[in-house]
């Protein structure tokens, strides 16, 4: 069975701290991205990886960056947490070849910075 | 910015009618996407449809897809108090085949 696994469900980090966010997939699949989801916004795309130490910027990478030293794991950092960065953070993977580009989704972190 | 933007944000039925979303997309595609997310969870694939294609159907789900207009819709048919969800459409983003850009759903409810 398909699974992509995000390391915590709930975090709770205080202002200024370095954060980790780890997703790990067990597809093989060359693409993970990192989504934050906030009411009324749907969900908004950080950060990209197609390949290992392949990246791209999404729509909102600021305060962010990301890290993809091997294919199945992709990690997504916060250098200095924020209030602002108070959310829920989705992992996702998917495969580049085939012309099935269907994500397949992690259950979720939800991140609270006080 | 987002790629897609659902219609409406917002949509309560009786359970046994059809619920019909709209996604409205902005560059060219390769491909639409349709998800759905239960309360507090990760999204879930529902159904994939190609540029060239114009409607495709999945048990109770159609989509279809008119690329002049940049939009597709998603029918759900016979609803029933189980499809509560929030929807989303999704698109790559054009330029990047495997980049992955949702809207910002639609909030279904179905009253018993």
């Amino acid at each position: 069975d398909v699974k992509v696994t995000q390391s915590s469900r709930y975090l709770v980090k205080r202002t200024g701290e370095k954060v980790f966010l780890e997703c790990v997939q067990d597809m093989d699949h060359e693409n993970m991205f990192w989504y934050r989801q906030d009411p009324g916004l749907g969900l908004r795309l950080i950060y990209f990886s197609y390949d290992v130490k392949m990246k791209e910027k999404g729509d909102i990478p600021e305060g962010y960056s990301v890290s993809r030293e091997k294919k199945e794991r992709f990690s997504l950092i916060l250098e200095s947490a924020s209030t602002n960065q108070t959310s829920m953070y989705l992992c996702a993977s998917s495969r580049s070849t085939g012309g099935r580009t269907e994500a397949f989704f992690g259950q979720g972190t939800r991140l609270t910075v006080v | 910015s987002q790629q897609g933007e659902e219609d409406p944000q917002a949509l309560s039925i009786q359970e046994g009618e059809n619920a019909t979303m709209n996604c409205s997309y902005k560059t060219s595609i390769n491909n639409l996407q349709w998800y759905r997310q239960n309360s507090g969870r990760g999204l879930v694939h529902l159904i994939l449809i190609r540029s060239n294609e114009r409607e495709k159907h999945s048990g109770r789900l159609r989509v279809t897809l008119d690329t002049s207009k940049k939009s597709s819709s998603l029918l759900i048919t016979a609803s029933r108090a189980a499809d509560t969800a929030s929807y989303f459409c999704a698109t790559d983003a054009g330029s990047s085949a495997s980049k992955i850009i949702f809207g910002s759903g639609t909030r279904l409810s179905i009253r018993p």
